[in-house]
Order: structure tokens, then sequence, then C-alpha cells
């Protein structure tokens, strides 16, 4: 089975342009995370999704940072206008709904803002 | 707030020796522990679930859970050099609904 896919794998943009990043889950997983990844900060998650619906969005760091999920197997995040700063990894990972479903990760994409 | 911790290493080991990673966790009702093993450069990769105290072996990986002292170790026995890459302590606690509390790592170096 296709694990999570995500794309792009890389992203080299200028400041101010808009990034979207996106990602398909594993299908029949109904959570979806978002991470970012640094090496200064580790691992955050930014946002997470159950049955396409928001849950927790207390991660994304401004309102540059936006995310849908507009049905079960596709969402995006959205970053505008970026900034350098966001360079980072980007990670989307899908579960199950459920304590003891561990998350897959996607490969990620690694954005860099000019 | 809810913490998950660990010692960011490295942790230097030797080809064939035990390699023990260590995570402390800060929320008592946690139930789901995981171990993900992350290579430079790539996304992180499951490798142990744990559950319920006790030992959790999967070949040369042993996950060990004490949820009385909210901790949560892996083991790595015959350590090798392809065991290179950092190490990530993940809880799940009840009603969390999904979400995974990560520490940042643990980085393990194996030397031939």
């Amino acid at each position: 089975d296709a694990g999570v896919i995500q794309s792009p794998r890389h992203e080299v943009t200028e400041m101010g342009q808009e990034v979207t990043l996106r990602c398909k889950p594993i299908s029949g997983h109904n959570s979806l995370f978002w991470y970012r990844q640094t090496m200064m900060r580790g691992l955050e998650l930014l946002i997470y999704f159950n049955n396409n619906v928001p849950i927790d969005d207390s991660g994304m760091p401004e309102d540059r940072f936006s995310a849908k999920m507009p049905n079960a197997s596709f969402s995006t995040l959205k970053i505008q206008p970026s900034e350098p700063r966001d360079s980072a990894v980007y990670f989307c990972a899908s579960s199950f709904w459920d304590s003891n479903q561990p998350q897959h990760f996607g490969d990620g994409t690694r954005l860099s803002i000019l | 707030q809810k913490e998950v911790e660990q010692n960011s290493g490295p942790l230097s080991v030797p080809e064939g020796a035990i390699a023990s990673l260590n995570c402390t966790y800060s929320d008592r009702v946690s139930q789901s522990f995981f171990w993900y093993r992350q290579y430079s450069g790539k996304s992180p990769e499951l490798i142990m679930s744990i559950y319920s105290n006790g030992d959790k072996e999967d070949g040369r990986f042993t996950a060990q859970l004490n949820k009385a002292s909210q901790y949560v170790s892996l083991l790595i026995r015959d350590s090798q050099p392809s065991d290179s890459a950092t190490y990530l302590c993940a809880v799940k606690g009840i009603g969390s609904q999904g979400n995974l509390i990560f520490g940042k790592g643990t980085k393990l170096s194996v030397k031939p």
C-alpha cells in the first residue's frame, strides 16, 4: 500500500511568495497531522485534523499559515506571504483515530525561502 | 504543558555494543508510547510501540515501559553502524484524539 504522499519534495522560492504544500494520507486513515522540523526547535506540530475537521491549530505560528482538508484524501498547508524563517522541513503524517495507533510520516517537503 | 524529555546526545557506542536510549514524560495518563528512527534527511520511521508496563522485544530492539516512573526506554542490541540515526520518543495520552507528543530526539552514533 502507498504511504503518505507529499509534494513537492523540495521548494525554493523568494520571500513574499505564496507556498502550497500538499499531502495525501494513507487510505482509510482518519487523522492527519502537519509538522515542521528545524534543528533548533525539533519536530513541531502545526495542526491536525480528524475526519477532515481541524481539531487543534494552536501550533500554527502566524496567520500567514493556513491548512485545509477538503476531503479524506487530500490536505494543503499554505504560507502566504512566505518569510526566510519559514525555511524548514514540513512533514505530513496520518493515522487512525485511536489512542493505540501510531502516526506514519510522509517523506517531507524541504522548504527554502530566500 | 505535556512534555517528553530525551537526552539530545550524541550517544556514541562501539559496534556490537548495547545502545540504551531513554525518555521521560510528564502526563501521567499517557497510554501509548512509540519510538521512531530518523536518518539524516529522511522522515521519522516507526520502529517500536509499547502500551503496557514491562519489556517488548522485536529483533535487536527492546522497548521498556515503567508507567509508575513515567519512563520509557529503547535498547538496541548488537548495535550496527546502520543504526546511527536520531531516535524520537513519542507519547499519546487518553483523549488526545490522535495527537502525539514528541521528544526532541537522541542522536545515536555507532562506531565501527
